[in-house]
Order: C-alpha cells, then structure tokens, then sequence
C-alpha cells in the first residue's frame, strides 16, 4: 500500500464548476501538507500549503486537512479551462524533511468550455 | 518561469549506460532536491543537496548519486541504466524551508 493514495482520475467538469480533488493517507505523523499542479511538459507549481489540520483559502482554492481522517482535499471554485492539469498533493513530517515530499499519484482534471 | 534550468530536455540511452543530468538552481537557493516521475505517477524523491552535503535520500539504490557545486547547482548521476529508470527526472531548488521551485524536468528513455 502506498502512503499517499490518489484517484488518478481523469476527472472531467464543466466551466464554471467546483473541482473536488482528495488524497488519503497512512502516516499520521506527516504534519505539512501541500498541493501541486502540473501542466503537460512542466514541473509542479505550489498551489497551496497548510500546517496541520484545518483550512486555508487562497482566491479560488480552498485546501482543507483531516489528521483525524487522515485525508485532505483542494476545492477549486468557478473552474476555468485554464485549471485543466493533473493535481498533486504532497506531504512531509517536519521541517527537517523539507523537501523530502510524499507525492500522490495525481488527478487529472479536464474542464471544459 | 521558476529560475530553475534543467539539462538536456530530453535523452535516450541503452540499458547499462551511464547519464548525467544537471539543473541549475534559482538563484539564492542553498537546497536541491531531485525526484523521478514516471509516466501517470507523482514524483518519488531521490535525494536532496544543502552546501554541497547530501541531506537525506529516499528509497533509490547506490547507482544513484548526486553532486551540488559552490554556486549550488547541482548533478544527477545514474549508472548502469535499466528499463525502469525511464522517467521525467525533476529537480527543485529552496531556500531550507521555502517554497520548492522545479524545472521542467529532464524526460529520459532507456532503450
């Protein structure tokens, strides 16, 4: 079993609507959860970032963590066609592996016009 | 554009061949981190630099290996190439306990 499990979709949504994006996963101790996104032939951007349990909202993007769960999720409001990429969400311990992150598979996600 | 410059864009080798990647990192950036993204996975770390130090390496055999410079950019080795080692190879480049900038990435094909 992987520790970070993510559907890899694709998950297809029209314009306008939320994308629901999770990830599952076994190590209770990670502490630092992150979201990236990827388009085709680039490198992950960070997306979003949170410490511990809780949410976070950045425009249209609301991450929100369950330690209990152990389960987190990015929300993405009002989807454009330029949201179309796969999804990563990734996580680590402390800050002594920064940079040393647990990635999940990926979503791809396709929204369209 | 993230600063962080990777080389060659793309490569193919042959099985038991040696390959060296190189990234150049954004500058300021004291810490580089390498991954492997193979096709339809997210990436798997591979090691990190901090000055010129490995700090940390995740579950990859000894063939890889890995060299940061004074002005911090830095290498990945990988000897004795097997079919599997085809991926995208990522590297990011952070301040310690910063955002992590990537590249594009160096997508290798071992015939």
């Amino acid at each position: 079993q992987k520790e970070v499990e993510q559907d890899p979709g694709p998950l297809s949504v029209p314009e306008g609507a939320i994308v629901s994006l999770n990830c599952t996963y076994s190590n209770s101790a990670f502490q630092y959860f992150m979201w990236y996104r990827q388009y085709s032939r680039k490198g992950p951007e960070l997306l979003m970032y949170t410490y511990s349990s809780g949410n976070k909202e950045d425009g249209r993007f609301t991450a929100q963590v369950d330690k209990s769960s152990k389960y987190i999720s990015l929300f993405i409001r009002d989807s454009q066609p330029s949201d179309s990429a796969t999804y990563l969400c990734a996580m680590t311990l402390t800050t002594d592996s920064w940079g040393k992150f647990q990635f999940g598979a990926g979503t791809q996600v396709v929204v369209t016009p | 554009e993230t600063g962080v410059t990777q080389s060659p864009t793309h490569l193919i080798k042959t099985r038991g061949q040696q390959v060296t990647l190189r990234c150049s990192s954004q500058s300021g950036h004291n810490t580089v981190s390498w991954y492997q993204q193979a096709l339809g996975q997210g990436p798997q770390f591979i090691f990190q630099y901090y000055r010129e130090e490995e700090n940390g390496r995740g579950n990859f055999p000894p063939r890889f290996s890995g060299l940061q410079f004074p002005n911090y950019s830095s290498e990945l080795n990988v000897n004795a190439l097997e079919l599997d080692d085809s991926a995208l190879y990522l590297c990011a480049s952070s301040l310690a306990v910063g955002e992590l900038f990537f590249g594009e990435g160096s997508r290798l094909t071992v015939l």
